[in-house]
C-alpha cells in the first residue's frame, strides 16, 4: 500500500528558532498534501493543503508567515515552523492519498516538536 | 457549523465486541472514515462508507446511515492490541475532512 515518510519523528528546538519537516510520498506521486497538528487527547486540525507547484492553502487562524509550506516536486513536502515557540509544540502529521477516497488517505508518522 | 460526535471513552474486554458510534453534521457529504490511532502515532486508515450499509473487514466492520447522519465502528473478538482511539472523519461538499475527537478504546483482559 501506500507509503508516506515523515521526518523527523522527534525534534527538541530553542525558542525563536526554526524547523523544518518533511513529508515524502514513496512510490507514489501526490499532488496534493495535508497538514495536521495534534495536541494531546484532541482531534486532528488540518492546518493547511499543500499543493504541488502552487501556493499551499491555510486554514482559518493558521499564520502561512509562520507555518511555511513548500510543496517543491509531486513526492515532497515541506512544513518550516519558524521562529517558534512554546506554544507550537505539537504532534505535526502530513498526509497523502495514492488513489481513491476508498482507499483511504496515508499519514506519515508524525513529528512530535517541543519547543523549549 | 460542522460537527462530528463520538464518545470520549470507552471500556471493553478481551475478546468481546464493541460497538463505537459517530454521528455528524457537515455540509454536503462524501464519504466516512475510520481510523485507528495509537498513542504518539499517526492514525492509520480502517474503513470508508460512502452508500448506506455494512462494510466487513475481518474483525473490524462499519456501518453508515446517511439520512441518519450516523455511523458505527464494529471490532469483534477484540484483542489488547486493540486499544487504541478510533477516528471518525466525513469528508464533506468540499472534500474537506472533517474530524471527530476520537474515542479512546480500553481494553481490559
Amino acid at each position: 500500500g501506500a507509503v508516506v515518510s515523515q521526518h523527523p519523528s522527534r525534534v527538541i528546538c530553542k525558542s525563536g528558532t526554526s524547523v523544518k519537516i518533511e513529508c515524502r510520498s514513496l512510490d507514489f506521486q501526490a499532488t496534493t498534501m495535508f497538514w495536521y497538528r495534534q495536541f494531546p487527547k484532541q482531534s486532528l486540525m488540518l492546518m493547511a493543503t499543500s499543493n504541488e507547484g502552487s501556493k499551499a492553502t491555510y486554514e482559518q487562524g493558521v499564520e502561512k508567515d509562520k507555518f511555511l509550506i513548500n510543496h517543491a516536486s509531486l513526492t515532497l513536502s515541506t512544513l518550516t515552523v519558524t521562529s517558534a515557540h512554546p506554544e507550537d509544540s505539537s504532534f505535526y502529521i502530513c498526509s497523502a492519498r495514492e488513489g481513491r477516497e476508498s482507499d483511504g488517505y496515508t499519514f506519515g508518522s508524525g513529528t512530535r516538536l517541543t519547543v523549549v | 457549523g460542522q460537527n462530528i460526535d463520538q464518545p470520549t471513552e470507552m471500556t471493553a474486554t478481551e475478546g468481546a465486541i464493541v460497538q463505537i458510534n459517530c454521528t455528524y453534521q457537515t455540509s454536503g457529504f462524501n464519504g466516512l472514515f475510520w481510523y485507528q490511532q495509537h498513542a504518539g502515532e499517526a492514525p492509520t486508515f480502517l474503513s470508508y462508507n460512502v452508500l448506506d450499509g455494512l462494510e466487513e473487514k475481518g474483525r473490524f466492520s462499519s456501518f453508515l446511515s446517511r439520512s441518519k447522519g450516523y455511523s458505527y465502528l464494529l471490532l469483534k473478538e477484540l484483542q489488547m492490541k486493540d486499544s487504541a482511539s478510533y477516528l471518525c472523519a466525513v469528508m464533506d461538499s468540499n472534500y474537506q475532512l472533517i474530524w471527530g475527537a476520537g474515542t479512546k478504546l480500553i481494553i481490559k483482559p
